[in-house]
C-alpha cells in the first residue's frame, strides 16, 4: 500500500512569501495529485501530474518520479491561498486489478497573513 | 457542464439508524469514488463505481453499501450507524475507473451521529 507524507503540516507566512509545501510517497507511481481543501470542506483538483512540472496561475507542481517526491509552490502569496493543501497517490492495495482509490497525505494547513 | 453534486449538506442521525447520500456525477464521467473524512484527517477511500458495478473497496465493512445508476449518479448507504460514522462523506466523478485520472470532488455531506 502506498504511504504519502507531507510537510510541513502547518505553515504561517505573510503575504507575498514563496511557499513550498513537499509530498514524499512509498510506491512509484503514474500519477499524483495535488488538492486544496478550504474550511467547510469542499476539495478542488489543482494537478494531477506524472512527470515534469505543471503551472496555473501563481501555483506551480513538480514531480520527481524516481525519487518519489512532489512540491507545490505558490508565487506571491495571498491571503486567499489559505487552505489545507493536500497530495494523493493511487493506492495500489489490490494486485488483481479493480480501483484502489486515493491514498491522501495528512495535508499542508497554510495561513497566509495580510 | 455542471460539475459533481452532492445531497444532503448536511445530516444528524442517531446510532443505529441508516442513512443515504446521494452523489451526482460530473457531466460525461461514468466513475464515483466515495471518501470518509473524518476530523483532521485525510479522505479514506470507501470504495468506487464503474458503470454501476462495484469496482473497487477500502477497507470499511459491508454496512457501507453502494449503488450506481444508469445515469452514473450514485448512492452511498450506511447501516446501523455508529458514532465513529461522523464524519464528511465525500464523492469523486472520473471518466473512467481509474486512480490515474484526475478526479472531481464534490462539496461532501457532513454526517453528524448521536
Amino acid at each position: 500500500k502506498n504511504e504519502v507524507e507531507q510537510s510541513p503540516q502547518n505553515l504561517t507566512a505573510q503575504e507575498g512569501e514563496f511557499i513550498t509545501i513537499n509530498c514524499s510517497y512509498s510506491v512509484g507511481i503514474s500519477a499524483l495529485h495535488w488538492l486544496q481543501q478550504h474550511p467547510g470542506g469542499g476539495i478542488v483538483s489543482l494537478f494531477m501530474l506524472s512527470s515534469g512540472k505543471k503551472k496555473h496561475g501563481r501555483l506551480i507542481a513538480t514531480i520527481n518520479i524516481q525519487e518519489k517526491h512532489s512540491s507545490l509552490h505558490i508565487t506571491a502569496s495571498h491571503p486567499r491561498d489559505s487552505a489545507v493543501y493536500i497530495c494523493a497517490v493511487p493506492s495500489y492495495m489490490y494486485s488483481g486489478g479493480g480501483a484502489d482509490g486515493l491514498t491522501f497525505g495528512k495535508g499542508t494547513h497554510l495561513i497566509i497573513q495580510p | 457542464e455542471t460539475g459533481v453534486t452532492q445531497s444532503p449538506t448536511h445530516l444528524i442521525k442517531t446510532r443505529g439508524q441508516q442513512v443515504t447520500l446521494r452523489c451526482s456525477s460530473q457531466s460525461g464521467h461514468n466513475t464515483v469514488s466515495w471518501y470518509q473524512q473524518a476530523l483532521g484527517q485525510g479522505p479514506q477511500f470507501i470504495f468506487q463505481y464503474y458503470r454501476e458495478e462495484e469496482n473497487g473497496r477500502g477497507n470499511f465493512p459491508p454496512r457501507f453499501s453502494g449503488l450506481q445508476f444508469p445515469n452514473y449518479s450514485s448512492e452511498l448507504n450506511v447501516n446501523a450507524l455508529e458514532l465513529d460514522d461522523s464524519a464528511l462523506y465525500l464523492c469523486a466523478s472520473s471518466p473512467s475507473g481509474s486512480s490515474y485520472n484526475e478526479q472531481f470532488f464534490g462539496p461532501g455531506t457532513r454526517l453528524t451521529v448521536l
